[in-house]
């Protein structure tokens, strides 16, 4: 079964408020990474965090991952419109080598 | 670098059929994956492999078979098509668990 679940769905803002994803994960994981999807493109990476870590940042990204609660969240800061996309969080456990995903966030940025 | 290179970009194939979904990476990673993604479903594993010669089951192998002769390329067959096979499948590759993965931009297979 998927190991990620995300929060929300659905997530619509307008152009230079903040987005938050939650994503929740149900076994030990070796780190977890973000990805983002256009709509009909490929993945992209975004971001990954270790599982000794507990917070990392990538430019506009803030990425925070609390072990203890199986939880990691996602913050967009100042979104733009360009942002919009389907947001995916994915573990590597630490017995596997590939991406569990979750079902994804779709985030409308307005202008 | 070209990435990863899925070919092809589209297919449709009738029920029964079988074809191979080619997946190349000059990369030189040691990891590669399958995935589908279907509506709703996010994206599922299909098969993965660490290294040449190496691969193994993900959640969802029935139907399809892999294998890995070379560093370079990791093709999925799917040996009798069935319309539950109707998806859009994503190859992967990564150097170390250090990095993230690497996708291709995707085939989009319908069997009818």
């Amino acid at each position: 079964s998927q190991q990620g679940e995300e929060d929300p769905q659905a997530l619509s803002i307008q152009e230079g408020e903040n987005a938050t994803m939650n994503c929740s994960y149900k076994t030990s994981i070796n780190n977890l990474q973000w990805y983002r999807q256009n709509s009909g493109r490929g993945l992209v990476h975004l971001i990954l965090i270790r599982s000794n870590e507990r917070e990392k940042h990538s430019g506009r990204l803030r990425v925070t991952l609390d072990t203890s609660k199986k939880s990691s969240s996602l913050l967009i800061t100042a979104s733009r419109a360009a942002d919009t996309a389907s947001y995916f969080c994915a573990t590597v456990t630490n017995s596997g080598y590939a991406l569990n995903f979750g079902k994804g966030t779709s985030l409308l940025v307005t202008p | 670098n070209a990435g990863v290179t899925q070919t092809p970009k589209f297919q449709v194939l009738k029920t029964g059929q079988s074809m191979t979904l080619q997946c190349a990476q000059d990369m030189n990673h040691e990891y590669m994956s399958w995935y589908r993604q279907d509506p709703g479903m996010g994206l599922r594993l299909i098969h993965y492999s660490v290294g040449a010669g190496i691969t193994d089951q993900g959640e969802v192998p029935n139907g399809y078979n892999v294998s890995r002769s070379t560093t370079e390329d990791f093709p999925l067959r799917l040996l009798s098509a069935a319309p539950s096979q109707t998806s859009v499948y994503f190859c992967a590759s990564m150097r170390s668990l250090s990095d993230g993965y690497t996708f291709g931009s995707g085939t989009r297979l319908t069997v009818v």
